[in-house]
C-alpha cells in the first residue's frame, strides 16, 4: 500500500541553525501539506502546496519557514533559523485532490529537537 | 473558543466494554469531519470522513456518526490493539480552503 515517507525520523539541531525536513508524498497525489505537533498538544496546520506554489498557510508559517518541491518526488520544509519553540513532531501529508472529498494521508513524522 | 473539542481526554476500558468518544465542533460551513487514529510517536492514520448530518461509517469495531453539532466514534467490544489516541479534525469554510483543524484527541486504553 502506498504511503508517505519522511526523513530523518529524528533531527537534533542547535538554535539558530537551518534544518530541512524531507518528505516523499504518495506518487499520484497532487496536494501536499505540513503539520506540526508540539509534545502533548494538538496537530496544527502549517502550509498546503499545490501546483508548485503555496495555496494556504497558517500564522505559524512565518518568514522562517519555506517549502519546496525540488523534483518530482520530494517535498521539503526548511526552517531558516531554528528556535527552541520549533521543537515538535513535523508531519507531512498528501492528498490525491483537494480535501473536500479526499482524505489526507500522513507520514510517520520527523521529531525535531532544538537545543 | 476552541472550534473542535473532544471528550473525554482519556478513557480506560476493559476489553469488550463498548463506549463512545465525542467530537463537538462550532465551525461554520462544515465540509467534512475526519477521524484519525494516532499511535505514540507516529503520524495520524486515516479512519473515516463524514460529510453530512445523519451519515454513518463503519470499519471493524469502529462506527462514526455525525450530527450538525458533533460526531461520535463508537467502539464496540474493543481489544487491546485499539489502544491509541483518536483525533477528530474538521475541514470547513471557517478553517480554510484546504487544511484540517484538529481537536486535542481522546487517549484510549483498552485493558486485557
Amino acid at each position: 500500500e502506498p504511503e508517505v515517507t519522511q526523513t530523518p525520523s529524528h533531527q537534533v539541531t542547535q538554535m539558530g541553525q537551518e534544518v530541512i525536513l524531507r518528505c516523499v508524498p504518495i506518487s499520484n497525489h497532487l496536494y501536499f501539506y505540513w503539520y506540526r505537533q508540539i509534545l502533548g498538544q494538538k496537530v496544527e496546520f502549517l502550509v498546503s502546496f499545490y501546483n508548485n506554489e503555496i495555496s494556504e498557510k497558517s500564522e505559524i508559517f512565518d518568514d522562517q519557514f519555506s517549502v519546496e518541491r525540488p523534483d518530482g518526488s520530494n517535498f521539503t520544509l526548511k526552517i531558516r533559523s531554528t528556535k527552541l519553540e520549533d521543537s515538535a513532531m513535523y508531519f507531512c501529508a498528501s492528498s490525491e485532490r483537494d480535501i473536500t472529498h479526499n482524505e489526507q494521508f500522513f507520514g510517520p513524522g520527523t521529531r525535531l529537537t532544538v537545543l | 473558543e476552541d472550534q473542535v473539542t473532544q471528550s473525554p481526554e482519556a478513557l480506560r476500558l476493559q476489553e469488550g466494554e463498548s463506549s463512545s468518544l465525542n467530537c463537538s465542533y462550532t465551525v461554520s460551513g462544515l465540509r467534512g469531519l475526519f477521524w484519525y487514529r494516532q499511535d505514540p510517536g507516529k503520524g495520524p492514520e486515516f479512519l473515516f470522513t463524514l460529510y453530512s448530518a445523519g451519515e454513518e461509517k463503519e470499519k471493524e469495531r469502529l462506527k462514526a456518526t455525525l450530527t450538525k453539532k458533533e460526531s461520535f466514534l463508537h467502539i464496540t467490544a474493543p481489544k487491546p490493539e485499539d489502544s491509541a489516541t483518536y483525533l477528530c479534525a474538521v475541514h470547513a469554510d471557517q478553517t480554510g480552503a484546504n487544511n484540517l483543524f484538529f481537536g486535542t484527541g481522546t487517549r484510549l486504553t483498552v485493558i486485557p
